[in-house]
């Protein structure tokens, strides 16, 4: 099956910096990927969609310049926290779309920010 | 009213038993339904993809979907203990179309 790869799967970085969160589809051309953010306890929450070779589309309450989306192939997608905060510790997980099928999810990334 | 609603749980159960998951949901534009599994920091697994109404088997895995009702369930059959874990239904009307979440049912199965 479909199989997306996700890196870092845990980051520790200090308030104020950036952390960059990789997004790959192995076996598969995404043009369209999707980020979440999930907080514990609470449901996936789509923060925006990254479309390859155009610009993302965010959510409402998403912050564009804090959250930079880059999909600058078939294949990859990457979120940047940018001057991140610890109220931006959370797990973000990307998600793409194989032809017809389900979503199929990174296995996430754990910020925690100090 | 959320677009897809799910009970929280946590439900347990003994092996070997019959688990019944259910969601409902409000958007009648929806016609894809899933169902993901995901253990403690890890991201979603799919479990079963399906579209409009009618059921789909996969091993110990059954989903059913009644568009009339708006209903989604999934039937885990001889459970057993490494299905502990969170369960989410979720919901898109089509494409690339937004994926709606419902907020996961945290299941264990006692041995």
């Amino acid at each position: 099956g479909a199989v997306v790869s996700q890196h870092p799967s845990r980051v520790i970085c200090k308030s104020g910096t950036s952390v960059k969160i990789e997004c790959r589809s192995l076996d598969f051309q995404a043009t369209t990927m999707f980020w979440y953010r999930q907080f514990p306890k609470q449901s996936l929450m789509l923060m925006a969609t990254s479309n390859e070779g155009s610009k993302a589309t965010y959510e409402q309450g998403v912050e564009k310049d804090k959250f930079l989306i880059n999909h600058a192939s078939l294949t990859l997608s990457t979120l940047t926290v940018t001057s991140a905060h610890p109220e931006d510790s959370s797990f973000y997980i990307c998600s793409a779309k194989s032809g017809e099928g389900g979503y199929t999810f990174g296995s996430g990334t754990r910020l925690t920010v100090v | 009213q959320k677009e897809v609603e799910q009970d929280p749980g946590p439900l347990s159960v003994p092996e070997g038993a019959i688990v019944s998951l259910n969601c409902t949901y409000s958007n009648s534009a929806f016609q894809y339904f899933m169902w993901y599994r995901q253990y403690s920091r890890k991201g979603p697994e799919l479990l079963m993809y399906t579209y409009s109404s009618g059921n789909k088997e996969d091993g110990r895995f059954t989903a059913q979907v009644d568009k009339s009702s708006k209903y989604i369930s999934l039937f885990i059959r001889d459970s057993q203990p490494s299905d502990s874990a969170t369960y989410l239904c979720a919901a898109y009307s089509g494409g690339y179309q937004k994926v709606t979440f419902g907020i996961g049912t945290k299941l264990q199965v006692i041995p």
